[in-house]
């Protein structure tokens, strides 16, 4: 079974442009969740879909959006960039709207550099 | 506000060595805790562990949790320089998928 695969795998982005990450769930798994690594905050939680509507939702200014599609497919967006955006960020997978269903499975990530 | 706390930051131990690896954690309606491995890529699914005093167990690791004290513990024995990782704990609360993560435990092995 394949797993959880995210494009572009690296970006380099200017201050001020907008970009879009996705995100593909391992197969049959319904629930995407979107996850910022940095050095200094380490894993923060993002935002989470569930059959294409946002469930949970972190901390993070509204510059921060996302969407899930039917096929369970997820993109994330940020608009209008910052140097701290700059950071990795991962994708994670789950079968089912709860972890009662099973563990999140995360993807490679895309290396976001905004310079 | 959610918290999940890892001991100790960073160690590095010899071959051969046992680890014992601490999360601690303060979090709303506790459904679970995970348990990560990270070199230099994205985590890699360890444990999950829902029910307390339940020793869950794979090759040279293992891990129990806690739910009355709050904490769990991931141990590694026989220690391999491929153990060398940061391992992240974390835990799942409320309702869906939402992890709050730990700072992670730099583990290094040295040959």
């Amino acid at each position: 079974k394949a797993g959880v695969t995210q494009t572009p795998r690296y970006l380099i982005k200017t201050r001020g442009q907008q970009v879009t990450l996705s995100c593909s769930p391992i197969s049959g798994h319904r629930s995407v969740s979107w996850y910022q690594q940095t050095p200094g905050q380490g894993l923060q939680f993002l935002f989470e879909y569930f059959s294409e509507t946002q469930r949970n939702k972190g901390n993070f200014p509204g510059r921060f959006s996302g969407r899930q599609f039917s096929n369970s497919r997820s993109e994330m967006n940020v608009s209008t960039l910052e140097l701290g955006d700059s950071a990795l960020y991962l994708c994670a997978s789950s079968l089912g709207g709860d972890l009662r269903f099973g563990e999140q499975y995360f993807g490679p990530g895309t290396r976001l550099t905004v310079t | 506000e959610d918290k999940v706390v890892q001991s100790p930051l960073s160690l590095v131990v010899h071959e051969g060595d046992t680890v014992t690896l601490n999360c601690s954690y303060e979090v709303t309606n506790f459904r679970s805790l995970l348990w990560y491995k990270q070199e230099k890529k994205a985590p890699t699914f360890l444990f999950m562990l829902t029910s307390s005093g339940i020793e869950k167990k794979s090759g040279r690791l293992s891990s129990i949790l806690d739910k009355k004290e709050l904490f769990s513990i991931l141990n590694i024995t026989a220690t391999q320089t491929g153990d060398s990782a940061v391992y992240l704990c974390a835990v799942g609360g409320e309702y869906g998928n939402k992890l709050v993560f730990g700072a992670g435990t730099i583990l290094r092995v040295k040959s």
